[in-house]
C-alpha cells in the first residue's frame, strides 16, 4: 500500500523554526517527486513546495520562498520541510503528497497528487 | 499566474440528484494538467479526476470530468451520502508550479 505519513507539527512562536517530515512507503521513492501543500483550518489548499526524485530540483510558492526549504533523504524514504522565521499566517495543516505523472511523447503529462498524507498541524502563536 | 475560480462556492442538493461543479481558469490550461480532488470532513484530499476526464483508481463511474481551455466541469451523476464534501480543482503551471481553486462545498439540502 502506498502511504505517506507526516510528523513534526506543533506549537511554535512567531519567528521560530520547525522541521516537518514525511515518511513514504509502498513505492520506489526515487521514482517520484514530492510536494508539500498546506491548508489553514476551514480554508482552501495552498501548494507550497516541490522536490524532484533524483536531481532534487526544488520549487517554492512565493509565500514561503526564502523561509522554507524542502529536502529529501532517498536512503530513508523521507522528505522534509524546514520552516524558518515562522509567521502567524503559516498556521495550517501541512500535507505531503506524491507527484505522479505519465511520460507521454517526450514530456511529463497527466500530473496529479496521489496519495496525500494525513497531515500535521503547525500552530504559530505567542 | 493562472487563477482557478470554482463555482458555486456552496451547492445544496439531495442524495440522488446530479451535481455540476465548475472550475474556470484565468488563462488556458492544458487538459493534461487539470485535476480534481475530494476532501471529506476531517480527511485528507483524495484524487478523483486527472487529465481533466480520467477517473483515478477506485473512483466510481458516477464521477466524470470534462472541459478544455479555460472551462472545466466535475459532474456527479447521482449523489450518494458520502459524496457530500469539498471539491477542489488543481492545475500545473509555471509560476507557481501548482495552484488550486478555492473549493466548492457540496452540502446536503
Amino acid at each position: 500500500e502506498v502511504q505517506l505519513v507526516e510528523s513534526g507539527g506543533g506549537l511554535v512562536q512567531p519567528g521560530g523554526s520547525l522541521r516537518l517530515s514525511c515518511a513514504a512507503s509502498g513505492f520506489t521513492f526515487t521514482d517520484y517527486a514530492l510536494n508539500w501543500i498546506r491548508q489553514v483550518p476551514g480554508k482552501g489548499l495552498e501548494w507550497i513546495s516541490f522536490i524532484s526524485g533524483v536531481r532534487h530540483t526544488t520549487y517554492y510558492a512565493d509565500s514561503v520562498k526564502g523561509r522554507f526549504a524542502i529536502s529529501r533523504d532517498n536512503a530513508k524514504n523521507s522528505v522534509f520541510l524546514q520552516m524558518n522565521n515562522l509567521r502567524v499566517e503559516d498556521t495550517a495543516v501541512y500535507y505531503c503528497a506524491r507527484d505522479v505523472s505519465d511520460y507521454i511523447g517526450g514530456a511529463y503529462s497527466l500530473i496529479r497528487f496521489d496519495p496525500w498524507g494525513q497531515g500535521t498541524l503547525v500552530t504559530v502563536s505567542s | 499566474e493562472i487563477v482557478l475560480t470554482q463555482s458555486p462556492g456552496t451547492l445544496s442538493l439531495s442524495p440522488g440528484e446530479r451535481a455540476t461543479l465548475s472550475c474556470r481558469a484565468s488563462q488556458s490550461v492544458s487538459s493534461s494538467y487539470l485535476a480534481w480532488y475530494q476532501q471529506r470532513p476531517g480527511q485528507s484530499p483524495r484524487l478523483l479526476i486527472y487529465g481533466a476526464s480520467i477517473r483515478a483508481t477506485g473512483i466510481p463511474d458516477r464521477f466524470s470530468g470534462s472541459g478544455s481551455g479555460t472551462d472545466f466541469t466535475l459532474t456527479i451523476s447521482r449523489l450518494e451520502p458520502e459524496d457530500f464534501a469539498v471539491y477542489y480543482c488543481q492545475q500545473y503551471g509555471t509560476s507557481p508550479r501548482y495552484s488550486f481553486g478555492q473549493g466548492t462545498k457540496l452540502e446536503i439540502k
